[in-house]
């Protein structure tokens, strides 16, 4: 069965410290992929997608990932992190042979500490 | 303003009661999700939709239920069959373009008592 994976469920930095967070997923078809953040309170909302050409991408808030198709993944990076970064973030693939299903990791809940 | 509507945004019933969680979008987009969102353990699939009058099943699809006769509205059915029922119910909708990005309604929060 298709699936997204992240890897890390909680991460805790310090302000300006650099971020990554993995995502990779199980699935041979085209896919489109991306990066949904949500705030405490808030609805979802994208912060960046590949759907083709160029495989890194930038997306708002200086958030940029890297999308390797051999790997399957599609990690995000942050160089510098903020407080207000702080939120969860879910990884979520669009299967283009299977309907249009969109699916998403388990999201990973970033803490910054000021 | 344009958007996707969920109501209500708390909803409380008892076991064994079937109840309809409204989904409506006004950005007329083709495809339509419902997704269950709990803790730790991400938004999983429940139903979509490509088009009116078609859906498939999502990844947790058992004691839901869904319709898709109009565009702009996808009601879930969460039925006396799911076991677990009380949970956080997000709807999104999306264009049917390449690389055409999901947006989410306010959710709904379903208790069953």
């Amino acid at each position: 069965a298709q699936s997204v994976s992240q890897h890390n469920h909680h991460v805790i930095l310090s302000e300006a410290a650099s971020l990554e967070l993995g995502c990779n997923y199980s699935y041979g078809g085209t896919v489109n992929l991306f990066w949904y953040v949500q705030y405490p309170g808030q609805h979802l909302q994208l912060l960046l997608k590949y759907f083709s050409g160029d495989p890194l991408v930038k997306g708002i808030k200086g958030f940029e990932a890297e999308f390797i198709k051999s790997k399957f993944s599609f990690n995000l990076r942050k160089p510098s992190v903020q407080w207000s970064d702080t939120a969860e973030y879910f990884c979520a693939v669009l299967l283009y042979n299977q309907g249009g299903k969109l699916i998403f990791g388990q999201g990973t809940e970033l803490s910054v500490k000021p | 303003d344009g958007g996707i509507t969920q109501s209500p945004k708390y909803l409380f019933r008892k076991e064994g009661q079937n109840v309809t969680l409204s989904c409506e979008q006004n950005l007329n987009h083709d495809a339509m999700y419902w997704y269950r969102q709990d803790p730790g353990q991400g938004l999983r699939l429940i139903y979509y939709s490509q088009i009116v009058n078609d859906f498939q099943k999502g990844d947790i699809a058992e004691g839901y239920s869904v319709s898709r006769e109009k565009k702009e509205s996808f009601p879930l059915t969460v039925t006396s069959a799911q076991k677990n029922p009380t949970a956080f119910y997000l709807c999104a909708s999306r264009e049917g373009l390449a690389g055409g990005q999901a947006f989410f309604g306010p959710g709904t929060r379903l208790t069953v008592l």
